[in-house]
């Protein structure tokens, strides 16, 4: 159980092009997810809470314009890089918090995005 | 940005030998400790979730302490094997549900 799928594993687009991530829980539901981007040899860094159903919460210095946040459902969340550009190349990995749980967050394999 | 440290950044062991690694943390406005075990290509897996001061968890031949008041924790590997190179990542966690990690410790057993 607590399977969490990120779709997709691996992008390369152009410069200026928006990618869409899907981040979906697959057997339970989560209201509240999480977006995080690592750089080289960094930690995770939270990107964005995403809570079913309202508005996207941001970190500071996140560009929330930048990186549109949409949880339509209790089981799918979709971070869209827009008109994205090489320093946005990093990898992206999201986690579900279970509605159920106790402070358990459960995480997808992430995606790798390349912007030429 | 809350400061979370992990050292090692990385260690070799030799199987069969036991290893052991450190997270260190704030020890103000403390409500959660995470480990996950990372493998390469593959998702996160939580390991443990630790709350209380002196808590000790075990799973398998892997185990953890916590001490909230100095602000560590440590992550121990019993007689290490293969399957068991990984990064470990550990988190912090505030009552917000939100995880500040540390960097990983990376751990290689040779054969």
């Amino acid at each position: 159980g607590a399977v969490v799928s990120q779709h997709p594993s691996r992008v390369i687009c152009k410069s200026g092009t928006s990618v869409k991530i899907e981040c979906r829980s697959l057997d339970f539901q989560a209201t509240t997810m999480f977006w995080y981007r690592q750089f080289p040899k960094q930690s995770l860094m939270l990107m964005a809470t995403s809570n079913e159903g309202s508005k996207a919460t941001y970190e500071q210095g996140v560009e929330k314009d930048k990186f549109l946040i949409n949880h339509a459902s209790l089981t799918l969340s979709t971070l869209t890089v827009t008109s994205a550009h090489p320093e946005d190349s990093s990898f992206y990995i999201c986690s579900a918090k279970d509605i159920s749980g106790y402070n358990e967050q459960f995480f997808g394999p992430g995606t790798r995005l390349t912007v030429l | 940005i809350l400061n979370v440290e992990q050292s090692p950044q990385s260690l070799h062991v030799q199987e069969g030998d036991s290893t052991n690694f450190t997270c260190s943390f704030p020890s103000s406005n403390f409500y959660a400790l995470h480990w996950y075990r990372w493998e390469t290509a593959k998702s996160p897996e939580a390991l443990f979730v630790m709350t209380l001061n002196g808590d000790e968890k075990k799973k398998g031949r892997i185990s953890a302490t916590l001490n909230t008041k100095e602000g560590y924790s440590y992550l121990y590997i019993k007689g290490s094997q293969p399957e068991d190179s990984a990064t470990y990542l550990c988190a912090f966690g505030k009552g917000d549900y939100k995880l500040s990690f540390g960097a990983g410790t990376t751990v290689t057993v040779r054969a």
